[in-house]
């Protein structure tokens, strides 16, 4: 599993509230992502962090954010949440330096904004 | 940026007939290309994968080749089984990407006993 653990597994949050989703991972790697899936549209990037304290923005970004304060935590945040991103998160590392090589997945986390 | 393309969006087979999932890119400066297995309720894992100066791979059962000319690459499935049965996803990233990967829509692959 490439040491990569997601929390909470699965979240119910209401309608605007906020969210975070914390990704945490043991074995150092420079570059996190976070990734959400949903049917028909495989799984988009929405933010990824290539070191402590740099983050950029991914492909479907907007009412997120993230911080990586430590090497080993990457936090999503959802500020004020809607129907729309009700979806299955996914975090994941890139095992070198530079990128293009392997990226490994946490267990997902499922989420729900009713 | 970088979009991709997967077909076909379902694939059903007997089993140990062959399975091919087709992707293409937009992204010239591309040049690694993982295929990723998902199975139901679990997180995608790499199966395979290969680089730009790279034509072709085989790992057992499953094959991938690549044309940059075309821009597409293919999965190759042979002697199918019933627990290949999942869904597939292709991805591209490269150049000064940062890992980022840009992922297919995904196949969903169902083998018949």
């Amino acid at each position: 599993d490439a040491g990569i653990t997601q929390s909470p597994r699965h979240k119910v949050t209401e309608t605007g509230t906020p969210v975070t989703l914390r990704c945490h991972q043991t074995e150092n790697h420079r570059y996190m992502y976070w990734y959400r899936q949903d049917p028909g549209h495989g799984l988009r990037l929405i933010h990824y962090s290539y070191g402590v304290k740099d983050t950029d923005k991914g492909e479907v970004s907007d009412g997120y954010s993230v911080s990586r304060s430590k090497t080993e935590d990457f936090l999503l945040t959802l500020e004020s949440a809607t129907s729309s991103q009700t979806s299955v998160y996914f975090c994941a590392i890139s095992k070198q330096e530079g990128g293009n090589t392997e990226a490994f997945f946490g267990q997902g986390t499922r989420l729900t904004v009713v | 940026g970088e979009n991709v393309e997967q077909h076909p969006s379902t694939l059903s087979v007997q089993e140990g007939d062959s399975a091919v999932i087709k992707c293409t890119y937009s992204d010239s400066a591309s040049n690694y290309f993982p295929w990723y297995k998902q199975e139901l309720g679990k997180r995608p894992q790499l199966i395979i994968d290969i680089r730009s100066n790279v034509g072709e791979k085989k790992d057992q059962r499953i094959a991938v080749t690549l044309n940059k000319t075309a821009k597409h690459f293919s999965l190759h499935i042979t002697e199918t089984q019933p627990e290949d049965s999942a869904v597939y996803f292709c991805a591209a990233t490269g150049g000064t990407s940062y890992g980022k990967l840009t992922f297919g829509q995904g196949t969903i692959l169902t083998v018949h006993p």
